[in-house]
């Protein structure tokens, strides 16, 4: 199985912050990464499939980047919504694995 | 608009069967994956397996032989089925569709309690 190592676990952070979270694969997994954000109570919501494609309708200071093994999630400009658990996901091969969460509080 | 909604009991006994049914709105299950993906409470989230719409089936090996997901597209529904269960099966489950060429989940239903207790 190809292991997805996130981190951090958790954070903190200010409206107007710069936020990365990243994710790093066991083997190479090419552009099968995805970046989910999920709030409490509700199924996770795709942001960014394809390693930096931004889903249709997710806010443009969400971008994704990375390649191979190593993977980024950037929020440029953190917004108060954006309380959430964030979690990586790889689609390369079967059986497919995420990421453990980083849970990301606003201050 | 794809939708996609879990049904099924919310309460199974240790060692019974789980059965969850997944029926999709909106769209085709033609040509599509279709996946389940569970959430214990507190905890990150597991893929369970996937159906294609022809029928051929994946499941996570962690969950041994214990899986089946099956798919009636005359019904628009997908289900799924495991065995023996226990406590550590308790579980938000989610059903899913899988994108095509990227194969990410572009649309999930909005998640079902299953708990396992006598």
């Amino acid at each position: 199985d190809i292991q997805m190592t996130q981190s951090p676990s958790s954070l903190s952070a200010s409206v107007g912050d710069r936020v990365t979270i990243t994710c790093r694969a066991s083997r190479s997994i090419s552009r099968y990464l995805t970046w989910y954000q999920q709030r409490p109570g509700k199924a996770p919501k795709v942001l960014i499939y394809g390693v930096s494609s931004l889903e249709r309708g997710v806010p443009s200071r969400f971008s994704g980047s990375g390649s191979g093994t190593d993977f980024t999630l950037t929020i440029s400009s953190l917004q108060p919504e954006d309380s959430a658990t964030y979690y990586c996901q790889q689609s390369s091969s079967t059986p497919y694995t995420f990421g453990r969460g980083t849970k990301l509080e606003i201050k | 608009q794809v939708r996609l909604q879990e049904s099924g009991p919310g309460l199974v006994k240790p060692s019974d069967t789980l059965s969850l049914t997944c029926t999709v709105s909106g769209g085709s299950m033609s040509d599509y994956y279709w996946s389940w993906i569970r959430q214990p409470p507190g905890k990150g989230l597991e893929w369970v397996g996937h159906v294609y719409s022809s029928g051929n089936a994946y499941n996570n090996p962690s969950l041994k032989s214990r899986v089946t997901i099956s798919v009636d597209t005359s019904k628009n529904q997908f289900s799924l089925k495991l065995n023996s269960v226990t406590a550590a099966d308790t579980a938000v489950y989610f059903c899913a569709r899988v994108a095509p060429f990227t194969q990410h989940l572009d649309y999930w239903g909005q998640g079902t309690l299953v708990t396992v207790s006598s």
